[in-house]
């Protein structure tokens, strides 16, 4: 059972337009929220994380939105740039045991 | 500071042999994770140890094994491969066990099984 629910599974933005990555989980025991930025033939890599007790956390051009209520996050990238082109993974986890979104390939067109 | 080294960085096996990794992790950092990556289950959660003892286990046959060493060191097996072992293969260092504190992912080791 997938405990970390991640839509879109591929996007592609122009360069400029703002992406955005879904994501849902059902443990409320979940505290901590990371997103990772993969490029090919690299390991994941810490984009920006947030915990449940603030609803918005913004680093330069990302953003990520959390909804406790509807125990949903996202992530919100503005101004893609074709650099940002990778696959994002969220992720949840309690303790130190990650759970991962099945990642989003993003293409952001020149 | 060095990041996490993994090696090999590639290995090809056939069917029914078995394979060690190996996890090199950030200085002082003690605990440390491994993954599964697949294209299409992305990225699942084998085990954790810490101070080498494993305290978290996903849900893998019992043909995944770890175990960690003094240094912090680790090292995973996998026993009797499957065509279905192949995947990139992550390890992540932290600084400790408890929740919250950013993992720090090697570049992989890509296993093929033919």
């Amino acid at each position: 059972q997938q405990q970390v629910k991640q839509s879109p599974q591929s996007l592609i933005v122009q360069k400029g337009g703002i992406s955005i990555i879904n994501c849902a989980y059902e443990n409320t025991a979940f505290d901590y929220f990371p997103w990772y930025q993969q490029f090919p033939g690299k390991g994941p890599a810490l984009l920006i994380a947030i915990r449940p007790d603030v609803s918005e956390k913004k680093e330069g051009r990302f953003t990520i939105s959390f909804n406790k209520s509807a125990k949903q996050f996202s992530l919100h990238i503005m101004d893609s740039q074709p650099g940002d082109s990778a696959t994002y993974f969220c992720a949840a986890s309690a303790g130190n045991q990650f759970y991962f979104g099945t990642g989003t390939s993003l293409t952001v067109i020149p | 500071k060095a990041g996490v080294t993994q090696t090999p960085r590639y290995l090809i096996k056939t069917r029914g042999q078995q394979v060690t990794l190996s996890c090199s992790p950030i200085s002082g950092h003690r605990s440390v994770s491994w993954y599964q990556q697949t294209p299409g289950q992305g990225l699942q959660f084998l085990f954790e140890y810490f101070s080498e003892t494993q305290r978290n286990k996903g849900n893998f046959p019992g043909r995944f094994s770890g175990r960690q060493f003094s240094n912090s060191r680790s090292e995973m097996n996998v026993s009797t491969l499957e065509l279905g072992d192949s995947a990139l293969y992550l390890c992540a260092s932290s600084l400790s066990s408890s929740g919250g504190n950013e993992q720090f992912f090697g570049p992989g080791t890509r296993l093929t099984v033919l």
